[in-house]
């Protein structure tokens, strides 16, 4: 099954208001969480990045919030800008896992962000 | 600066044809690789990734394989093709596992009939 869901396809935020992405995942051996953004037809980008031994990371107007307990973290993006429209990508993963995955990043199935004007 | 290039850009194949994909990344020296797979509306999912010339771990199992020729080189191929492969191929690499971050390649998108 799938590892790190979306749940949300898509959002749609004011400019300079807050947008917020969710992503939930299901393995506890995930110790590290990722953002990455996609503009259509361009690879993905890392934004920002959090290992399991913090629950928040800041930086600039991003923000990563992770609850280990509830398997979910989130990215807050305050002051959005009509540039920061985008679909954004959860990924999630652990180097060394055992069962001979070895070293494997799962994403989500991505969210659009519309930051309208 | 690290450039990552793939080839070819996009290819139209059929059912049951040879393929094979590649990706060089140049201005850095051994570097992690990984290859992606995304069918249409799909989730980006982890196929192989490589830490070494020579060494290649297969996550997921599509009846693809992998290969390190180089360095700086990625290999991706199939002897025969199924519709299941159609889609969007990114190479991608790291400076060192998972948990750092990944470069990606500017992709192939592969159409089987």
């Amino acid at each position: 099954g799938q590892q790190v869901k979306q749940s949300s396809p898509s959002l749609t935020v004011q400019e300079g208001g807050i947008s917020i992405l969710n992503c939930d995942y299901e393995n506890d051996m995930f110790d590290y969480f990722a953002w990455y953004k996609k503009y259509p037809d361009n690879s993905p980008t890392l934004l920002i990045s959090v290992r399991s031994n913090v629950d928040k990371r800041e930086d600039g107007r991003l923000t990563v919030f992770l609850n280990k307990s509830g398997k979910h973290f989130s990215l807050h993006i305050t002051a959005s800008q009509p540039e920061d429209t985008a679909v954004y990508l959860c990924a999630a993963g652990a180097a060394n896992m055992q069962q001979g995955t070895g070293s494997k990043l799962s994403f989500g199935k991505g969210a659009k962000l519309t930051v309208s004007p | 600066a690290q450039t990552i290039h793939q080839w070819p850009v996009a290819e139209i194949k059929a059912v049951g044809s040879p393929l094979s994909l590649g990706c060089t990344i140049k201005g850095k020296s051994s570097p992690n690789l990984y290859w992606y797979w995304q069918a249409t509306g799909g989730t980006l999912q982890q196929l192989f990734y490589s830490i070494t010339v020579g060494q290649v771990e297969s996550v997921v199992q599509l009846n693809l394989s992998a290969s390190r020729p180089k360095d700086d080189q990625f290999i991706l191929s199939t002897e025969k093709l199924l519709l299941s492969h159609s889609g969007f191929y990114l190479c991608a690499w790291s400076l060192t596992g998972v948990r750092d971050t990944q470069y990606f390649g500017p992709g192939t998108r592969l159409l089987v009939l």
